[in-house]
């Protein structure tokens, strides 16, 4: 367990559905970035927050957003679904210095669009 | 051209042999990241440099800011090693990007 803890595991959802995908942060760490993981594209950077607040933002499509809660615990939702958002969804979480300590990661949300 | 290249995409090895896995950015950074993808999906964080040279166990991972060029080695590899293997460099404050990973193989 790396501490860093996503629901759900594996998601199977139809093209214009919305989904919530949830990450709940390592102890003590404040940040939280979102990736987006596709067999085309490989591993981008949607998003980050750092104690509630947003601090970048990468290639993220506007029917995405975020938001982070006071228990610093993170939702990424993603609306209106298409067939060429299925990857898997990676967050993870650092202590918000620079990444000083480097990152964790969670172990990811199969997102699958059908 | 992306701005993090690896080399090579596909590695297959016999166990115990030397592994050497290459990443040349093209960007000013503040930290290169390894990192380690087993087929299960889940994502490891192996290193984290700025400078010189890092060592944890049987993995060495090597930066020249200079060069824009960092090397992760594996020594002694086994089987448990094969993964994908990801270099990613930090911009600015905490935005990474990521190279296109390394898919190695060691045979027993």
């Amino acid at each position: 367990d790396s501490g860093v803890t996503q629901t759900p595991k594996h998601l199977i959802t139809a093209t214009g559905q919305r989904v919530t995908l949830r990450c709940s942060p390592r102890s003590g760490d404040l940040s939280v970035y979102w990736y987006q993981q596709s067999l085309d594209q490989g591993l981008q950077f949607l998003i980050q927050y750092y104690n509630g607040e947003e601090r970048a933002k990468g290639n993220i499509l506007e029917r995405f957003s975020a938001q982070q809660f006071p228990d610093l615990h993170s939702e990424l939702n993603l609306s209106s679904l298409e067939l060429g958002d299925s990857a898997l969804y990676f967050c993870a979480s650092s202590d918000g210095t620079g990444g000083h300590y480097g990152y964790t990661f969670g172990s990811g949300t199969r997102l699958t669009v059908v | 051209k992306n701005e993090v290249e690896q080399s090579p995409q596909n590695l297959t090895a016999q166990e115990g042999e030397f592994i050497t896995i290459n990443c040349s950015y093209s960007v000013g950074i503040s930290a290169l990241h390894w990192l380690q993808q087993h087929p299960g999906g889940g994502i490891v964080s192996l290193f984290m440099l700025s400078s010189g040279k890092k060592k944890h166990g049987r993995l060495i991972a090597t930066i020249n800011i200079q060069e824009k060029h960092s090397s992760l080695h594996i020594t002694a590899s086994h089987p448990r090693d094969s993964a994908v293997y990801i270099c990613a460099v930090r911009r600015g404050a905490q935005k990474l990007v990521f190279g296109q990973g390394t898919r190695l193989t060691i045979n027993p």
